[in-house]
């Protein structure tokens, strides 16, 4: 299985702009890559996701490499509620291809 | 945007005993489900995947006796956690992914066991 690496915690000021890297370097064609978060005590939320162009969306911006072997997602401006578990997830089609794989993820911390 | 409950929200249940937990997709139809487990501190674990109409794949390590799942239509899944015991402990959360669009899985909200 395609495996991703990211930090274990980060911090980050309220107001100010939050960059979560993610390396893939296992990274298939076909796999797209997605990020969820979890707040505490809750189920996962979709952030994003994309295949090779840069994505944005009303809660985040995602920048991916040119080789796809890394991606960075973007918190533009953090507030208190976006402390929460970042998982950055490859995902590919078909069968258990199909199934979402969770790592240990980055603990985003806001201080206010 | 789509919508995923779950039922109980918490359970706590005497050893020995069965629990069932729903998983409903309400402005969706859901042809895949998943259920997943999480223990404190750790990350989400995958149990099974289950196809309306058809059995669950299971994870491996995962006892399909004990972890029943069915998913009976396309707007529900449950999953019965038979003779519980308190290793089965955790917070089991499911998932669905649209029938018309793969690429996303929406999450229910969890459900959180404790077996005494």
């Amino acid at each position: 299985d395609a495996k991703t690496t990211q930090p274990n915690s980060m911090e980050s000021n309220e107001e100010e702009p939050v960059h979560l890297p993610c390396n893939h370097s296992t990274i298939s064609g076909t796999d797209y890559i997605h990020w969820y978060r979890q707040l505490p005590s809750q189920g996962p939320e979709y952030v994003i996701h994309g295949l090779t162009s840069n994505v944005n969306n009303r809660m985040a911006s995602l920048a991916i490499a040119e080789d796809r072997k890394s991606s960075t997602l973007i918190l533009h401006r953090a507030t208190l509620r976006d402390a929460a578990v970042y998982y950055c997830i490859l995902r590919g089609f078909g069968g258990s291809q199909g199934n979402l794989i969770f790592g240990k993820g980055t603990k985003l911390s806001v201080k206010p | 945007g789509a919508v995923v409950s779950q039922h109980p929200s918490r359970v706590i249940c005497k050893s020995g005993t069965s629990v069932k937990i729903e998983c409903r997709s309400l402005d969706f139809q859901a042809t895949t489900m998943f259920w997943y487990r999480q223990f404190p501190k750790q990350s989400l674990m995958l149990m099974a995947t289950s196809n309306e109409g058809s059995k669950a794949t299971y994870e491996q390590g995962v006892e399909k006796d004990k972890f029943l799942i069915n998913h009976a239509s396309l707007t529900l899944s449950t999953l019965t956690v038979t003779s519980a015991h308190p290793e089965d402990s955790s917070f089991y959360i499911c998932s669905a992914s649209p029938v018309a669009g793969q690429e996303t899985q929406y999450f229910g909200p969890g459900t959180r066991l404790l077996v005494l």
